[in-house]
């Protein structure tokens, strides 16, 4: 079984400001890793996924993150926030073989204020 | 539009009753997931069906069933409703082998 966690509820930040949201998960097997975003009354969309490779991630809307295995992170930065960033994040963890349902974290609201 | 089109987009009905929600893939998805969406649960997966037939299994009461069919549009049947399965509900879908998944925009149920 897989966990994610995700360290942060909230995090406000002004506008063109750096931010990162944290994401730690526990697991028992290899895994794939994903950030989703949902803007208010909307459905999750696919920021980015880890499946192998370089552990440097790019995302859309200019969001990338980084997967360190050793620390089991994969921790979201963006170099400079838009006010519609304003969102809530989602990070999830599939197993790569076996069960491939998503497991979330329990999300990290971005508030980005002007 | 993500391509995942879930019917209805809001389902306001009395406790003890029984609803149907509605899921067609993005086109060339084999499978097909349920989401549940709550203030004090968060996400959590229900059930995943893969070409007409259930994968997995998750946090799904006994009260909740779902199919795929044949066109491999799913349905999630929610019976005897109660207070507390007031939620937002998401399909998503995948291709087979391709960790992708796309959401629908859900179904907003709320049991009065």
């Amino acid at each position: 079984a897989q966990s994610v966690t995700q360290l942060d509820s909230q995090v406000p930040v002004f506008e063109e400001a750096p931010v990162e949201l944290r994401c730690n998960y526990s697991s028992s097997v290899s895994v794939y890793l994903f950030w989703y975003v949902q803007y208010p009354n909307q459905g999750l969309q696919l920021l980015l996924k880890y499946l192998s490779g370089s552990t440097l991630v790019k995302g859309i809307n200019g969001f990338e993150a980084e997967f360190n295995k050793s620390q089991t992170s994969f921790h979201l930065r963006k170099p400079s926030v838009h006010i519609s960033d304003t969102a809530e994040y989602f990070c999830a963890v599939s197993e790569r073989t076996g069960r491939r349902a998503l497991t979330f974290g329990s999300g990290t609201r971005l508030q980005v204020q002007p | 539009d993500s391509g995942v089109t879930q019917t209805p987009k809001h389902l306001i009905t009395a406790t003890g009753q029984r609803v149907t929600l509605r899921c067609s893939p993005r086109s060339g998805d084999l499978s097909v997931y349920w989401y549940q969406q709550s203030l004090d649960q968060g996400l959590q997966f229900l059930i995943h069906y893969y070409n007409g037939e259930e994968r997995a299994k998750g946090n799904i009461l006994e009260r909740f069933s779902a199919q795929q069919f044949p066109d491999l549009h799913s349905e999630l049947n929610l019976s005897s409703l109660e207070l507390g399965d007031s939620a937002l509900y998401f399909c998503a879908s995948s291709p087979y082998r391709d960790y992708g998944y796309t959401f629908g925009s859900g179904t907003r149920l709320t049991v009065v």
